[in-house]
């Protein structure tokens, strides 16, 4: 069963960069993936921040952008904020009608 | 806007079974494109089955196959989750989420809105 991998954890400073990835225990993931991006808070439920690749979703800020890079899916965050702080998910089409999240990543903004 | 409203909170025997609703209101919205989603205490999120158009019967992740049935009922815009057999490991807030769709054939697929979450106990 291939399992979808995402870094358990990431510390950001405020007013920095952090590159979030979603990759394959087996392969590469590619757009065919049609990888989109999640952000949760404790206790809340999860809010699209990403579809498609790239695709923002309706009031997501631009500081927010997905991309393939290499062989993974990422979630680029400029300009980290506090507010940003949450958890982070991914989730990738295996086909078939078959859909895979990502472990999750604990972000830190300090 | 489309919002999806589950039912409350329950308690369940290790063996018995549990049915959670979402139901739709809001917008124009169809249920047969729904998934449900779990989530254990202190662990991340997993895509367990859904109701998708072109595939005509529900799928499931291959760990659910047998305990769990997905259905929807257009009539009153209400989705079911039914999972049997429950173990102690069942116990999780268990999410819905509409299935949107860019391509017409549900592959380019996200999730959203959320339904608030339902957490199901197993406990003795």
């Amino acid at each position: 069963q291939t399992v979808v991998t995402q870094e358990p954890s990431f510390s950001v400073s405020p007013g920095g960069t952090v590159t979030l990835t979603c990759g394959l225990s087996s392969g590469s993931v590619s757009s065919t993936y049609y990888p989109s991006w999640y952000l949760q808070t404790p206790g809340q439920a999860p809010r699209t921040l990403i579809h498609s690749t790239n695709i923002r979703s309706s009031g997501v800020p631009d500081r927010f952008s997905g991309s393939i890079l290499g062989n993974k899916a990422v979630l680029t965050i400029t300009g980290a904020q506090a507010d940003d702080e949450s958890d982070y998910y991914c989730v990738l089409y295996m086909g078939g009608g078959i859909w895979v999240f990502g472990g999750g990543t604990k972000l830190t903004v300090l | 806007q489309v919002q999806l409203v589950q039912s409350g909170a329950e308690v369940k025997k290790p063996g018995s079974s549990v049915k959670v609703s979402c139901k739709a209101s809001g917008g124009t919205f169809s249920t047969n494109a729904i998934s449900w989603v779990r989530q254990a205490p202190g662990q991340g999120l997993e895509w367990m089955g859904g109701i998708i158009p072109i595939f005509g019967t529900p799928k499931y992740a291959q760990k659910f196959q047998g305990r769990l049935t997905i259905t929807a009922d257009e009539s009153t815009t209400t989705a079911y989750m039914e999972l049997t057999s429950l173990r102690y490991e069942d116990t999780a807030v268990y999410y819905c989420a509409r299935m949107l769709d860019s391509t017409g054939y549900y592959i380019e697929v996200w999730f959203d809105p959320w339904g608030q979450g339902t957490l199901v106990t197993v406990s003795s």
